[in-house]
């Protein structure tokens, strides 16, 4: 099983700041990466697909990169309601498996 | 709009058995593979398998920890999907969300609000 390996566990950060959250995957992936953001008690929410595309209707704030094993989601101009743990999984072949999360918090 | 509806959660022993399904609608039920995911009290989330569409035999994937224990359905007629859980286990007791995917290879792009098992004595 590939296994996914999030960075910082979590973090705390003031409006306006741009956080960056970072995901390592033990085998290469190629670009078959996902994130996800859920909030306390609330389904996830589908953030970005192919390591770099956001969904529909995602703020442009959200940014993901990375190729490879190495991967990236990025907040600029971090929001209150930006407050929640992030997952990234991969897709690129069965069991699909998630990160361990990463709990932003606002100061 | 998307929407995706769990239901038949609830508290079972050890050993019972559950069926879960969800309602779907908003997108064409049958051209999609929809998944399973949960999520155990307080950890993070955990694939729990898939039905593939009409087109690919409606074949179904299953993760390790549940294979040969759980059977997944789905009745493109009512679009709906369906989770059938035998044989349960204390560890089996999370939030059961039902997943739309997506793509080549498949993504997850639409979630349900999830329904709780617990499973304890």
């Amino acid at each position: 099983d590939i296994q996914m390996t999030q960075s910082p566990s979590s973090l705390s950060a003031s409006v306006g700041d741009r956080v960056t959250i970072t995901c390592r995957a033990s085998q290469v992936i190629s670009n078959y990466l996902a994130w996800f953001q859920q909030k306390p008690g609330k389904a996830p929410k589908s953030l970005v697909f192919a390591a770099s595309n956001l969904h529909d209707g995602v703020p442009s704030r959200f940014s993901g990169s990375g190729f490879g094993t190495d991967f990236t989601l990025t907040i600029s101009n971090l929001q209150p309601e930006d407050s929640a743990t992030y997952y990234c999984q991969h897709y690129n072949n069965d069991p699909r498996t998630f990160g361990q999360g990463t709990k932003v918090e606002i100061k | 709009e998307v929407q995706l509806v769990e239901s038949g959660g609830g508290l079972v022993q050890p050993g019972g058995s559950l069926r879960l399904s969800c309602a779907a609608s908003g997108f064409i039920f049958s051209d999609h593979y929809m998944d399973w995911v949960r999520q155990a009290p307080g950890k993070g989330l955990e694939w729990v398998g898939r039905a593939r569409n009409k087109a690919n035999g409606y074949n179904t994937d299953y993760a390790a920890s549940v294979r040969g224990r759980f059977t997944i359905s789905r009745d493109d007629s009512r679009t709906s999907l369906y989770l059938q859980m035998n044989s349960l286990k204390i560890e089996d007791t999370a939030v059961y969300y039902c997943v739309k995917s997506s793509g080549s290879p498949r993504y997850f792009d639409c979630w349900g609000q999830g329904t709780l098992v617990t499973v304890s004595s």
